[in-house]
């Protein structure tokens, strides 16, 4: 079963617009985190920001913000005033406690582009 | 800091060959590194748990005979595909843990490396 839902393939937003990507995820596990990374065209992996599940507070981080809502088990991530530097690939991850190793389950991802 | 070197960046192997990766955490120790492939537009999927000292542990389809991984120290993990054939051609990127991090700690990534068998 699908632990992590993206359900946008792809989004445009203008420069200095605000957008949210969407992200859903399926656990029984009580604690668990969140993670949003940003993929550029070169490959690179680049974490932006982390949300606990006991968190009250949505984690924000600059221009990154995380909408965590538990009891709709779902995590999205807002960036204001996009900037072109923006346009990449971006995945939702969750590790989940009961996982020792603390591996990392992705998202199928939202190709975000910024345009001017 | 929590620098992951990965290498080769790209290569180019025959079918048939093995091809070696190498990935290095520059800065930190990692006890557990983890090993991803990604096809082009899709997510990055979870080949391999890899462990200081212990044998590798492979997700449910991934051949463990055709993707060995070693992790000889607490800083350096190898994936080798033995015998590459043309549908082994893809980006696989692998990526570490700090040792002692907890369930907030991130992964850290290296480049990763574009495999094409021709």
């Amino acid at each position: 079963a699908q632990k992590i839902t993206q359900t946008q393939p792809g989004m445009f937003v203008q420069e200095k617009e605000a957008v949210t990507l969407d992200c859903t995820y399926d656990t029984s596990d009580q604690s668990y985190g969140l993670f949003w990374y940003k993929q550029p065209s070169s490959g690179e992996m680049i974490f932006l920001i982390y949300q606990g599940s006991y968190d009250e507070q949505n984690a924000t981080e600059g221009r990154y913000s995380l909408n965590f809502q538990k009891a709709r088990k779902s995590a999205n991530l807002v960036i204001s005033a996009s900037q072109l530097g923006d346009s990449a690939m971006y995945f939702c991850a969750m590790r989940e406690r009961k996982d020792s190793w603390g591996k990392l389950q992705f998202g199928a991802g939202t190709q975000v582009v910024v345009t001017p | 800091g929590a620098v992951v070197s990965q290498h080769p960046s790209w290569v180019i192997c025959k079918s048939g060959t093995s091809v070696k990766i190498e990935c290095r955490s520059l800065d930190f120790q990692a006890t557990t590194m983890f090993w991803y492939r990604q096809f082009p537009k899709q997510s990055l999927m979870l080949m391999a748990t890899s462990n200081e000292g212990s044998k590798a542990t492979y997700e449910q389809g991934v051949e463990k005979d055709k993707f060995l991984i070693n992790h000889a120290s607490l800083t350096l993990s190898t994936l080798t595909v033995t015998s590459a054939h043309p549908e082994d051609s893809s980006f696989y990127i692998c990526s570490a843990r700090d040792l002692g991090g907890g369930l907030n700690s991130p992964l850290h990534f290296g480049n990763g490396t574009r495999l094409t068998v021709t």
